[in-house]
């Protein structure tokens, strides 16, 4: 089946400890996205990438690294400067073409600090 | 910039009432629009879209007409169940092939048996 698949389902990381979320998609689609989100709160933009080894800073890029060395992977990197990191991750593809701009989403990663 | 502003949750109905999520958004030129559901512990799934005034999207009973006119994208449905409890996004993609979608800040929706 086709989709995208995030894991871990949750995770839990220490003070001081860079942590990674694992996106992979096989739709095909060139753009990738993480967004976060907060209780209650919508999703908020991280980091995007519209073609590999090519990315840019969303809303609240600070704190978070990532990487796209192959089409199909859009690994997000939870750096110890993020001081308040608990949220749902979020990662999203889309063929980054057209007005239409669809967007499929991952089933999200849970994360918390120990 | 581009905007969407939506009704604030939680709304709660009983079943087989009639569902209204509110939806308004700023954009220049013709915007895409959208809705989204999430159910708890879940990622987003597109509902329904439409990309041009007038248009009507509509998915499992449930109906968004493109408002130019008052820059609106109300969300409908006739008869809500149980299983609609869940959180409602709206959101917007700019004209141009450059721009990011936009969400609203969702609205969570229960539903009574």
């Amino acid at each position: 089946d086709g989709g995208i698949t995030q894991s871990p389902k949750y995770l839990f990381r220490k003070e001081g400890q860079n942590v990674t979320l694992s996106c992979e998609q096989n739709l095909n689609h060139d753009a990738m996205y993480w967004y976060r989100q907060d209780p209650g709160q919508g999703l908020r933009l991280i980091y995007y990438s519209q073609i590999v080894n090519d990315f840019q800073k969303g809303d609240i890029a600070e704190g978070y690294s990532v990487s796209r060395e192959k089409k199909e992977s859009f690994p997000l990197t939870v750096t110890s400067a993020q001081k308040n990191p608990t949220a749902f991750y979020l990662c999203a593809s889309s063929s980054g073409t057209g007005n239409e701009n669809i967007q499929y989403f991952g089933a999200g990663t849970r994360l918390s600090v120990l | 910039g581009n905007s969407v502003t939506q009704m604030e949750g939680p709304v709660t109905l009983s079943e087989e009432a009639f569902l209204t999520i509110n939806c308004t958004y700023t954009a220049t030129g013709y915007p895409s629009l959208f809705w989204y559901v999430q159910y708890p512990g879940e990622g987003l799934q597109l509902l329904l879209k439409a990309t041009k005034a007038d248009d009507k999207g509509s998915n499992k009973g449930f109906e968004a007409t493109y408002r130019k006119e008052t820059t609106s994208f109300h969300l409908e449905k006739g008869s809500v169940q149980v299983s609609d409890s869940a959180v409602y996004f709206c959101a917007l993609k700019g004209y141009s092939s450059a721009s990011k979608i936009i969400f609203g800040s969702g609205t969570r929706l229960s539903i009574r048996p």
